[in-house]
């Protein structure tokens, strides 16, 4: 099995700060997502990457960057920290982007804007 | 049931009772896809149910798809108190792996 490891567990920022998020996965799996979870809310995807260099928008993409600059790690920034933001972020990984696949998500991130 | 925009659903059951929780979605899907999400961990897949298949089983899970009402189902027989867990469905409209969330269940398990 393989597992997805998101660092930092929590990051604590200022507003206006930019914050970024990294992912790492060792599943060798070619695709990577970025969902944000609001409380009492469901998962929204912010960007995925279908494999290395690729950055592919989601519903969720303004006020954020995204970086695949390897196949093992994804990362997402936070351009300019807002309070109404603080949420968890939730990375995943599938083998491959077809329909069906399970994604594999790591523990999430938590964000806290002061 | 849940979808869009609104708010968590909430449930809770006694243990050994068996639950029953809804989902409807708005776009066309092949698949729909069963997450469950223990507190402070990231969802985990549970079952995932294609749109040739009415139901599908897996231990004390059954999930059930009805196309023509874009609706899917997930029933736990015998609820147990590790059971107790945020459950969502998830959607992929354009085929690419791309999955849309619904808000989620609570589901409440008590002993």
């Amino acid at each position: 099995g393989g597992i997805i490891t998101q660092t930092p567990k929590f990051l604590i920022g200022q507003e206006g700060q930019k914050l970024t998020l990294k992912c790492q996965q060792n599943f060798n799996h070619d695709t990577m997502y970025w969902y944000r979870q609001d409380s009492g809310k469901g998962l929204r995807l912010i960007y995925y990457s279908i494999t290395e260099n690729d950055l592919q928008k989601g519903d969720l993409s303004e006020g954020y960057d995204a970086s695949r600059e390897k196949k093992s790690s994804f990362s997402l920034t936070v351009t300019s920290a807002q309070k109404n933001e603080m949420a968890v972020f939730l990375c995943a990984s599938s083998i491959s982007g077809g329909s069906g696949n399970t994604l594999y998500f790591g523990e999430g991130s938590r964000l806290i804007v002061v | 049931s849940q979808w869009g925009e609104e708010n968590l659903q909430a449930l809770s059951i006694q243990e050994g009772e068996d639950v029953t929780m809804n989902c409807s979605y708005k776009t066309y899907t092949t698949v729909v896809h069963w997450y469950r999400q223990d507190s402070g961990r990231g969802p985990a897949l549970i079952i995932l149910i294609r749109s040739n298949e009415r139901e599908k089983r897996s231990g004390r899970l059954r999930a059930t798809l009805d196309t023509s009402s874009q609706s899917s189902s997930l029933s736990i027989t015998a609820a147990q108190c590790e059971d107790t867990a945020v459950y969502f469905c998830a959607t992929d409209a354009t085929n690419t792996g791309k999955l849309t969330f619904g808000d989620g269940t609570v589901l409440t398990v008590k002993p």
